[in-house]
């Protein structure tokens, strides 16, 4: 199976910095990344797609790069709303959609 | 607008069983393939199952195969996965999911949570 990591596991950060968090596969996934969001007691949000497709109704200070094993998801410029949890998943090896452990982003 | 609508969770014995259910509204059911996910307390995302359109084809993740059957009734428009031989390390809120059909999903439900424990 594909693992996925991320890094980092949290992090902290202030309004208006800009954030990158990494996502590494174990084998090569193409470009076959997607990005969520989640905050505490709410279901994920898609941000990005297919490594760089910015989900429609996101806003453009997110965006998605990489493609084999090495990805980032970059906020330009951080908003308060961004404050939450941010996942990677695979699915390039199906049937298993592996997502990774997540990276946290708090407020400094 | 869609709409996922998750139910059925709730507290069961270590052994027992369940079935949760998914209700669609908002776009066409049954042309999408159907995938559940799970998230322990403080944990993250675990990909559990998914079903094709059809309802023909289903995969799951080692660790619930055998246990859980993921099915679907395209005529109402609801997905369904029954649980069974539950473990304590099967509590979790579950999520159905939407494909986007470009790798990602995106729409969710709202979640149900399943507590499993004496």
């Amino acid at each position: 199976d594909i693992q996925m990591t991320q890094s980092p596991s949290s992090l902290s950060a202030s309004v208006g910095d800009r954030v990158t968090i990494t996502c590494r596969a174990s084998q090569s996934i193409s470009n076959y990344l997607n990005w969520y969001q989640q905050k505490p007691g709410k279901a994920p949000r898609l941000l990005i797609y297919a490594a760089s497709s910015l989900q429609s109704g996101v806003p453009s200070r997110f965006s998605g790069s990489g493609s084999g094993t090495d990805f980032t998801l970059t906020i330009s410029s951080l908003q308060p709303e961004d404050f939450a949890t941010y996942y990677c998943q695979q699915s390039y090896s199906t049937p298993s959609w592996t997502f990774g452990q997540g990276t946290k982003v708090e407020i400094k | 607008e869609v709409q996922l609508v998750e139910s059925g969770g709730g507290l069961v014995q270590p052994g027992g069983s369940l079935r949760l259910s998914c209700a669609a509204s908002g776009f066409t059911f049954s042309s999408y393939w159907m995938h559940w996910v799970r998230q322990a307390p403080g944990k993250g995302l675990v990909w559990v199952s998914r079903i094709n359109s059809e309802g023909s084809s289903t995969s799951y993740a080692d660790s619930v195969k055998g246990r859980f059957t993921i099915s679907r009734d395209n005529a109402k428009n609801t997905l369904y996965l029954q649980i069974n031989s539950l473990r304590a390390e099967d509590t979790a809120v579950y999520y159905c999911a939407s494909p986007n059909g470009l790798g990602g999903f995106d729409y969710w439900g709202q979640g149900t949570l399943v507590t499993v424990s004496s």
